[in-house]
């Protein structure tokens, strides 16, 4: 099993240039969710899903945009990119069985805004 | 709102010491807790949960955590630290009014003195 894979591991924008973060799981998980790692601020939820057609925002939405057309897939749109969206990148998942609250993590998309 | 504090950015323990590591947690309803580790340039994997019965928990590699009610607190433990258990390791609470969102505390890393 591959897990939750996210592409790519780097990349540099410049300010106002858009850009999707991609995220997929094989493991037919009906949760998936976007968190950003900053500095001193550990993990916060960007945006997450419980199915496919079904979003919702997380704690810090403004500036993302995502959907859900597939159970594997759950990617995350930066429309116009701004410095204060460098950070660190997971994409989580997992199934939304009763207490099987264990979050699979991918390995991280390193993005730097110019 | 729900938060989690988690004392200490940086721990530093000799080889066969013990470690601790301190988290706690605002909420007059117990949440659903978690210790999350993160092995340098990858992503989170799950040490242990506590979700209900025994507040006392075991996790994998040796780690453990109890629950404590009366002071909001879910402490890490591991009675002999090992090189490879250098990582920083994430306390994180789900708040009992939220099936889906996870909030994580800033952090702690811990570091393994030969």
């Amino acid at each position: 099993n591959a897990g939750v894979t996210q592409t790519p591991k780097f990349q540099v924008l410049k300010t106002g240039q858009s850009m999707t973060l991609q995220c997929a799981q094989d493991m037919n998980h009906e949760y998936m969710s976007w968190y950003r790692q900053d500095p001193g601020m550990g993990l916060r939820l960007i945006h997450y899903s419980v199915g496919a057609g079904i979003t919702d925002q997380g704690e810090v939405p403004n500036g993302y945009n995502v959907s859900r057309s597939t159970t594997e897939d759950f990617p995350l749109r930066l429309l116009s990119a701004a410095p204060s969206q460098t950070s660190v990148y997971f994409c989580a998942s997992r199934t939304t069985g009763h207490k099987n609250e264990k979050l699979f993590f991918g390995s991280g998309t390193q993005l730097s805004v110019l | 709102a729900q938060s989690v504090t988690q004392l200490g950015s940086h721990v530093s323990v000799s080889e066969g010491a013990l470690v601790l590591l301190r988290c706690n947690y605002s909420s007059s309803v117990p949440p659903y807790l978690f210790w999350y580790v993160q092995y340098p340039n990858q992503g989170l994997q799950l040490l242990l949960k506590y979700t209900t019965g025994a507040t006392l928990v075991k996790g994998i590699n040796g780690f453990e955590a109890e629950f404590k009610k009366s002071e909001t607190s879910f402490h890490l433990t591991k009675p002999s630290a090992h090189m490879s258990d250098a990582a920083e390791y994430f306390c994180a609470v789900r708040p009992m009014d939220s099936s889906y969102k996870l909030i994580f505390g800033s952090g702690t890393r811990l570091l393994v003195r030969p």
